[in-house]
């Protein structure tokens, strides 16, 4: 089955204490892409990978770090999170910069910083 | 970043009623998205629009691409309970940035 996978769902954790959430796709997809869904401002771009060993900002980069050494798995860092990076993550995958009609999405990690 | 305003920002409606939500941006785009989220879950492309003026169905979905390019529209015909969830545009002008709006949460009352 094509689908983008996250891990984990849910985390808590205390301010400062680095972690990671992994994402990876079985599509053979190039491009690869994190958001952050907060109440009331919609999904908010974080990073994104056009290939891999490319990645560019997006429109909320701050406090964040990717990397993208194979082309399936696209892990988002926080390297000292803070309470305000609570939120719902979203990873996302498409076939190319050309099939803009063709974005999955993960099922999503909810992050709570205390 | 750029803003996408959607209006409105939540509606109760009859099953059986039509629904209109619009997404309006400061800047133009060259591709509109239309999204639907259930809950606890991620987002599913509904529509994709690419060219001005467009007008796309998708059964009782019908979406359609401002002449403007700075706006766009969604309409539902005939809701049924299923259509609850929060509806989402997005633009794009490069495919690796996009845009998304703040959600238009859809409720039933069957």
């Amino acid at each position: 089955e094509a689908q983008v996978t996250q891990n984990p769902r849910y985390l808590i954790t205390v301010t400062g204490k680095k972690l990671t959430v992994t994402c990876s796709q079985n599509m053979n997809h190039e491009y690869m892409s994190w958001y952050r869904q907060d109440p009331g401002l919609g999904l908010r771009q974080i990073y994104y990978s056009m290939n891999v060993e490319v990645t560019d900002k997006g429109d909320v980069p701050e406090g964040y770090k990717v990397s993208r050494k194979e082309k399936r798995n696209f892990p988002l860092i926080l390297e000292s999170p803070s309470p305000n990076q609570t939120s719902l993550y979203f990873c996302a995958s498409l076939p190319g910069q050309g099939y803009v009609g063709e974005q999955f999405f993960g099922p999503g990690t909810r992050l709570t910083v205390l | 970043g750029q803003q996408l305003n959607q209006s409105p920002q939540s509606m109760f409606i009859q099953e059986g009623e039509d629904v209109s939500m619009n997404c309006t941006s400061s800047s133009i785009f060259n591709t509109w998205l239309w999204y639907k989220q259930d809950p606890g879950e991620g987002p599913v492309l509904l529509i994709a629009l690419y060219k001005a003026g467009e007008l796309t169905s998708n059964g009782r979905l019908t979406a359609q691409f401002g002449i403007t390019r700075k706006d766009s529209f969604l309409n539902i015909s005939a809701s049924i309970p299923s259509d609850v969830g929060i509806y989402f545009c997005a633009g794009t002008n490069t495919g690796n940035q996009f845009y998304f709006g703040t959600g238009t949460s859809l409720t039933v009352i069957p």
